[in-house]
């Protein structure tokens, strides 16, 4: 699986939409682009994933360079629940590649 | 529905013991993930699994760790003659197939005194 390249830290206030980058410039083009996210040591939560297109769910939209060497997990209206690390993970998605390369993450912290 | 279910979610164990760890997919799901993550630390897959098989367990240490998903029950996670080192926060994952998003479980909370 490539690597990405998350800031570890970053604020922002309640209420406003939080950005969070990745850097994934290796990324081939059959690998996935996924974001999860941990809260205070539960399990980590998935929130969105996509491949070239921009995604939109419930919780999220998801953002890809038409390069696909960068992403972007915009949270529109950001809570004091939305306090978590969130990890940008890119995967194959064929046989064989089944699991998660987690890496250190991005800790967004929500300022009231 | 409910979610993937481990337990116990705390487990204390003296050096030397084994410790046991279980994991509950969601219901119709048979694919099965074990992650582990040590303090301060990203997660690291360890094994998965799909019903009575295990198809990838290139994260599992070689010695003392071993993990399964029998046709009936639960998969487990055991860890044989714990060390100090193998103090971490266990995840299981399940999905429903091998492609998509998992569901991971609230973990269990190894210590080794």
């Amino acid at each position: 699986d490539a690597k990405t390249t998350q800031p570890p830290s970053m604020d922002c206030a309640e209420g406003r939409a939080a950005n969070l980058p990745c850097n994934h410039s290796t990324i081939s083009g059959n690998e996935y682009v996924y974001w999860y996210r941990q809260i205070h040591s539960q399990g980590p939560q998935y929130i969105i994933h996509g491949l070239k297109n921009n995604e939109t769910n419930e919780m999220a939209s998801l953002i890809i360079t038409e390069d696909r060497k960068s992403s972007t997990l915009i949270l529109p209206h950001a809570t004091l629940r939305d306090t978590a690390v969130y990890y940008c993970i890119v995967r194959v998605t064929n046989f064989g590649n089944e699991k998660l390369t987690f890496g250190t993450g991005t800790r967004l912290t929500i300022i009231p | 529905n409910a979610g993937v279910m481990q337990n116990p979610r705390h487990l204390v164990r003296r050096r030397g013991q084994e410790a046991r760890l279980r994991c509950s997919p969601m219901k119709g799901h048979s694919h099965v993930y074990w992650y582990r993550q040590l303090p301060e630390e990203g997660l690291k897959f360890m094994v998965y699994l799909q019903k009575e098989n295990i198809i990838d367990e290139s994260g599992m240490p070689k010695e003392r760790f071993s993990a399964e998903f029998p046709k009936e029950g639960p998969s487990i996670l055991r860890i044989q003659q714990v060390v100090r080192g193998d103090s971490a926060a266990y995840f299981c994952a399940s999905s429903l197939s091998r492609t998509g998003g998992y569901t991971f479980g609230s973990g269990t909370r190894l210590t080794v005194v």
